[in-house]
């Protein structure tokens, strides 16, 4: 079992400020994926990344595999509040999510 | 856009009593899952099921759960006997076939919110 840790567990920002998430783990892994929960919702993919070292962007999101695949970081550019909510990280193989990130933008 | 759906949205019972919860996958998907979200917790694999059978299962998923396809369309998870702790958001997901060195999505229903009082 892969177990993933996410850091930090809570952050609490203001719009337009840079942050970055955290996931880690122990073990290597064959590809890691990162969803985001909305209250009251499933969690929704943002990107799945999969070669070490691989960076992925999503508009504002940026998406790092670390070169060894054993961690990844999410950094969001000027966040908005409608990037509120709980980050997710996932190993695809084993189907296991960290406790995530809740992360609330205020205005 | 095709989607995964649940229902109820909502479903209070009592202690011991049998629950059935529902999900429609997407069409033509053929990797079926179930997790739980306790309020305020992570995640949690229950379950996926593939071909008409169990491929894996997690600690969580003991004797008093059990899934079935009972027709083409619907996928459901049944609690035999609920327990308190078996208060929950479950979410049903669905996946396509996987091609080989392809990751593909899993996508999420929006939740069924279990209350057992």
């Amino acid at each position: 079992t892969q177990l993933l840790e996410q850091s930090p567990q809570f952050l609490s920002i203001q719009e337009g400020e840079n942050l970055t998430v955290y996931c880690n783990s122990s073990s290597v892994f064959s590809s890691l994926q990162w969803y985001r929960q909305e209250p009251g919702e499933g969690p929704v993919l943002l990107v799945t990344v999969v070669t070490g070292g691989e960076v992925k962007k999503l508009k504002r999101l940026t998406f790092q595999f670390g070169d060894a695949r054993k961690d990844s970081s999410l950094h969001i550019t000027a966040a908005q509040t409608g990037d509120t909510g709980l980050y997710l990280c996932a190993v695809n193989n084993d189907m296991r999510f960290g406790a995530g990130t809740r992360l609330t933008v205020k205005p | 856009e095709p989607e995964v759906t649940q229902t109820p949205s909502h479903q209070v019972t009592q202690m011991g009593q049998e629950v059935i919860l529902r999900c429609v996958p997407i069409s033509n998907h053929l990797y079926f899952y179930w997790y739980r979200q306790i309020l305020g917790q992570k995640v949690e694999f229950l379950v996926s099921f593939y071909n008409n059978e169990i491929s894996e299962k997690s600690e969580i998923f003991d004797d008093q759960f059990s899934v079935e396809r009972p027709d083409g369309s619907n996928f459901t998870l049944k609690i035999r006997s609920t327990k308190l702790e078996d208060s929950a958001m479950y979410f049903c997901a669905s996946k396509d076939r996987t091609l080989e060195g392809s990751y593909n999505e899993q996508f999420f229903g929006p939740g069924t919110r279990l209350t057992v009082l």
